[in-house]
């Protein structure tokens, strides 16, 4: 079965240090990977996908197999990172089309 | 076209009862998907349409829900002889199936707003 572990619930930390979601992943295959973001009274949304290697409002995330891990990073935080984040898993590429969710991570940056 | 369309956006609704979801996805969209949030959790998947076949239905979905894609347009998600554990939210997200070129946006999903259900 797969399974999504975010071990944090909640992460504080303050404008301009760096941030680390973290997220690991139980699956024996080879997954699709994604981080979807909740801001304040708005739906949900895709941030960004592994394999489209892009960075999105200064996020990156690597998938790392070795390690079962896709962690969430910026190098600077800003206050309007502030949000809800969710890690998630898609069975292959070309396999199974729903995605698995962690638990998410609620990020606040302080002032 | 404004994306992920969901109706109602909030339901109270007393035990026994009977409640319907709508859910309009993005028109291009092929594939339209339903999940469940609890307060705390991370949405779960409950049951996935390409155009108007169901394709796939969790575990989770017990026989009181039941959902359709008459049209392979909209989406309805019934729950009957609701219990309190139905109380949560209820998403709907859209996709553009195809074959995955990172980039083009396929297979990404759309989600609406949701459904919040309380159930007395």
């Amino acid at each position: 079965a797969q399974r999504v572990t975010q071990p944090e619930k909640l992460l504080s930390v303050f404008k301009g240090a760096p941030v680390e979601l973290k997220c690991n992943y139980s699956y024996s295959g080879s997954p699709e990977l994604f981080w979807y973001v909740q801001y304040s009274r708005q739906r949900l949304q895709l941030l960004l996908r592994h394999i489209s290697r892009e960075s999105i409002k200064g996020f990156t995330a690597d998938l790392n197999k070795g390690e079962t891990s896709f962690h969430l990073k910026k190098p600077f935080a800003q206050e309007e990172d502030s949000a809800m984040y969710y890690c998630a898993l898609r069975p292959g590429i070309q396999g199974a089309q729903k995605l698995v969710f962690g638990q998410g991570t609620r990020l606040t940056i302080n002032p | 076209d404004t994306g992920v369309s969901q109706d109602p956006r909030h339901k109270i609704t007393k035990r026994g009862q009977n409640v319907t979801f709508r859910c309009d996805p993005i028109s291009e969209h092929n594939r339209l998907y339903w999940y469940r949030q609890t307060l705390g959790q991370g949405p779960e998947f409950l049951t996935y349409f390409q155009n108007e076949a169901q394709l796939e239905k969790s575990r989770l979905l017990s026989d009181r829900f039941s959902a359709e894609r008459p049209k392979g347009s909209f989406s309805t998600l019934e729950i009957q002889r609701t219990e309190q554990g139905d109380s949560a939210m209820y998403l709907c997200a859209s996709s553009k199936w195809g074959w995955d070129r990172g980039s083009s946006g396929a297979n990404v999903l759309t989600f609406g707003a949701g459904s919040r259900l309380t159930v007395l």
